[in-house]
């Protein structure tokens, strides 16, 4: 079954960097996913698509400051020099066996 | 510039059915791959897939509410419309609709704004 898992919450201090992980479920660690970032009282937005082998796409507007890796089968969001504006949910989006899965989602707090 | 926009009823009574709306531009949905998606969002939770409808027709239903959906579009409206039947106060929450810009990726690029919906008698 395809599944994405995220820590609930994560927290770091304003100017630091914080890496956010997703998880692919057993036999899935192939698969691209998507990052999404919510900030409180918005709708998402797309951040980035981001494949198995570590190469991203990001939205358009995306600042530097956000990028994406993977290994096996987590995929990662690294913000770097964080600031206020980047305290936000993010979640993580994957597709394949006609369906649409999302993670539980990272709060993240900028300290 | 791709848009797109949720209208539909703000308060519905449970075992009604719900029709949402999505108005889009920027985009056609007879365009190869591409396709328009429903995302929706419960107070203080996550986001939840719904639905997803492709540019040759082709549907794809979360499994848990299947029975309960249906999507279709008007290519020539530049619409998709949402329904669910039976409507339950658990299904209170913002809905989304999304753009997905095919290819190898189902990836939802472009959101709309969302709309509220309240279920409660």
């Amino acid at each position: 079954q395809l599944v994405l898992t995220q820590s609930p919450s994560a927290s770091a201090s304003l100017g630091a960097s914080v890496k956010l992980t997703c998880t692919l479920s057993s036999g899935h660690s192939s698969y691209a996913i998507a990052w999404h970032q919510q900030q409180p009282e918005t709708g998402p937005r797309y951040l980035m698509k981001l494949n198995s082998d570590g190469s991203h796409s990001k939205g358009d507007g995306i600042p530097d400051r956000f990028s994406g890796s993977s290994s096996g089968a987590e995929r990662y969001l690294t913000i770097s020099s964080l600031q206020s504006e980047d305290e936000a949910d993010y979640y993580c989006q994957t597709w394949g066996t006609g369906r649409v899965v999302f993670g539980g989602g990272t709060k993240l707090t900028v300290l | 510039q791709i848009t797109l926009k949720e209208s539909g009823p703000t308060l519905v009574k449970p075992t009604q059915t719900l029709t949402l709306t999505c108005t889009f531009s920027g985009f056609s949905l007879s365009t190869s791959g591409v396709a328009v998606g429903w995302i929706r969002q419960p107070p203080g939770k996550a986001l939840e897939w719904l639905a997803l409808i492709y540019w040759d027709d082709d549907k794809r239903y979360s499994p848990s509410l299947k029975s309960r959906l249906t999507i279709t579009k008007d290519t020539s409206k530049n619409q998709v419309v949402l329904t669910m039947t039976n409507m339950d106060p658990v299904d209170t929450a913002t809905y989304y609709c999304a753009h997905t810009p095919g290819g190898s990726s189902d990836a939802f690029d472009i959101w709309g704004q969302g709309t509220m919906v309240t279920v409660s008698s």
